[in-house]
């Protein structure tokens, strides 16, 4: 596609319920991040993949935070037993290297509430 | 990990230069400095990149001495539309891309 893509871009959910976050890449981007970003802090880094691989995890906060991208593509950022605190912007933003240079593209985010 | 460190907020007025300076005495030799733009309910946007000296690009120059443990973004002319939030980073070997707190430029009319 044209952007990176992201859906839902609104999600509500209550506490307990289980979330699912999809992000679609620009065609052909091989490294995509997951962020999520508070109402005025900088965006946190959660998790990355090269291609299928998922390179690093360690800024997932916990358990119920998972993350997949099974073909290389469209990602899937999952979120189990949501909670209150999980209330939060999540950004998706992929490029097209895997190495240390290149810009990266956000998507528009989700935002996410868990009442 | 490379931190950086910058500026929390900074205030200027329309059409003036702005310089806004980001440390990262940990950078490691592969490590580039890249620097990103945030508009409010928008995601980041690259403006720059760099390894040393200077590049300069149609928005923004980029300024980094020969240690490297500096960087220095420099807007020129400023207008009441490049009120946003800037982040400096650090692409870290390991590629895991973190975003410090960023530095909140106010520009005044």
């Amino acid at each position: 596609g044209a952007g990176v893509s992201q859906s839902p871009r609104y999600k509500v959910t209550k506490r307990g319920q289980d979330v699912a976050l999809r992000c679609d890449p620009i065609s052909g981007h091989v490294s995509l991040y997951w962020y999520r970003q508070a109402l005025g802090q900088g965006p946190e880094f959660l998790t990355y993949f090269n291609y299928e691989a998922q390179q690093d995890k360690s800024g997932l906060p916990n358990d119920r935070f998972s993350a997949e991208r099974p073909e290389g593509s469209i990602s899937t950022l999952t979120i189990q037993r949501t909670e209150q605190r999980d209330s939060a912007m999540y950004r998706c933003a992929t490029r097209t290297r895997e190495m240390n240079t290149g810009e990266l593209f956000f998507g528009e985010g989700s935002r996410l509430t868990v009442l | 990990l490379a931190k950086t460190t910058q500026p929390i907020s900074m205030d200027s007025y329309e059409g003036q230069e702005v310089n806004i300076t980001c440390s990262h005495n940990n950078i490691a030799t592969n490590d580039y400095i890249t620097w990103y733009q945030q508009f409010p309910s928008q995601g980041p946007r690259f403006i720059i990149q760099g390894y040393k000296t200077k590049v300069t690009n149609e928005v923004a120059s980029l300024f980094i001495p020969a240690d490297r443990k500096s960087s220095t973004l420099s807007l020129p002319r400023v207008s009441l539309s490049d009120t946003a939030v800037y982040y400096c980073l650090v692409n870290n070997a390991g590629n895991m891309l973190t975003f410090g707190g960023g530095t909140r430029l106010m520009v005044k009319p």
